[in-house]
């Protein structure tokens, strides 16, 4: 069975950092692209970032970019999202999601997780 | 970064069909995917490709796509199909990324 379980959530004050973990589990990790996309309170879904199988592709969403620095440890079945210079507007909930293919820039995504709550308020 | 238009809501009366639509310059080069969503829970994929259901969608799920617009429809609508739908494709402005619609709540009467 597959899981993705996110973690390192919290309130922070705005200008600050914090680093994001997603666990996988139930498939072969390094095979897939993995993704985080958000969800503002009440709002709609919004991509923030994907990282290829291998790392060697990258893409950030432009509300983002400069900020925020995505990453993963296929040896650790592990993925991460360092987020610095927070914003009150980054306050949304964070999901982990598993790619279909091993590229970055399919939109296919098969699996997520529950998600892990960030928010930005002094 | 490119963007994709949806309906902010959509009724359909138990039973019958509906179709919720997805609008961009992006669907002209890409297929869009579709994700359910229902208020507390992670979204759900429920179309991909060209017209895919994972393991686990029912059958009156169905997807197509025209020029700039990719659809969802819905045959024979159930109460447990009321969620909040969005689309997603890749992002045509070549970013590498990925762009969603705006969502389609989906109210069934």
């Amino acid at each position: 069975e597959v899981q993705l379980v996110e973690s390192g959530g919290g309130l922070v004050q705005p200008g600050r950092s914090l680093r994001l973990s997603c666990a996988a589990s139930g498939f072969t990790f390094d095979d897939y692209a993995m993704h985080w996309v958000r969800q503002a309170p009440g709002k709609g879904l919004e991509w923030v970032s994907g990282i290829s199988w291998n790392s060697g592709s990258i893409g950030y969403a432009d509300s983002v970019k400069g900020r925020f620095t995505i990453s993963r440890d296929n040896a650790k079945n592990s993925l991460y999202l360092q987020m610095n210079s927070l914003r009150a507007e980054d306050t949304a909930l964070y999901y982990c999601a598993k790619s279909s293919v091993p590229s970055s820039s399919e939109p296919t995504f098969d699996y997520w997780g529950q998600g892990t709550l960030v928010t930005v308020s002094s | 970064s490119s963007e994709l238009t949806q309906d902010p809501a959509v009724s359909v009366a138990l039973g019958q069909t509906v179709r919720i639509t997805c609008q961009g310059d992006s669907l002209r080069s890409y297929y869009a995917s579709w994700y359910q969503q229902k208020p507390g829970q992670a979204p759900v994929l429920v179309i991909y490709g060209k017209n895919n259901r994972p393991s686990g969608i029912p059958d009156r799920f169905s997807g197509s796509s025209s020029g700039n617009t990719a659809s969802l429809t819905i045959t024979g609508a159930q109460a447990e199909d009321e969620a909040d739908y969005y689309c997603n494709s890749r992002d045509s402005s070549g970013n590498h990324g990925v762009v969603f619609g705006g969502g389609t709540k989906l109210t069934v009467l």
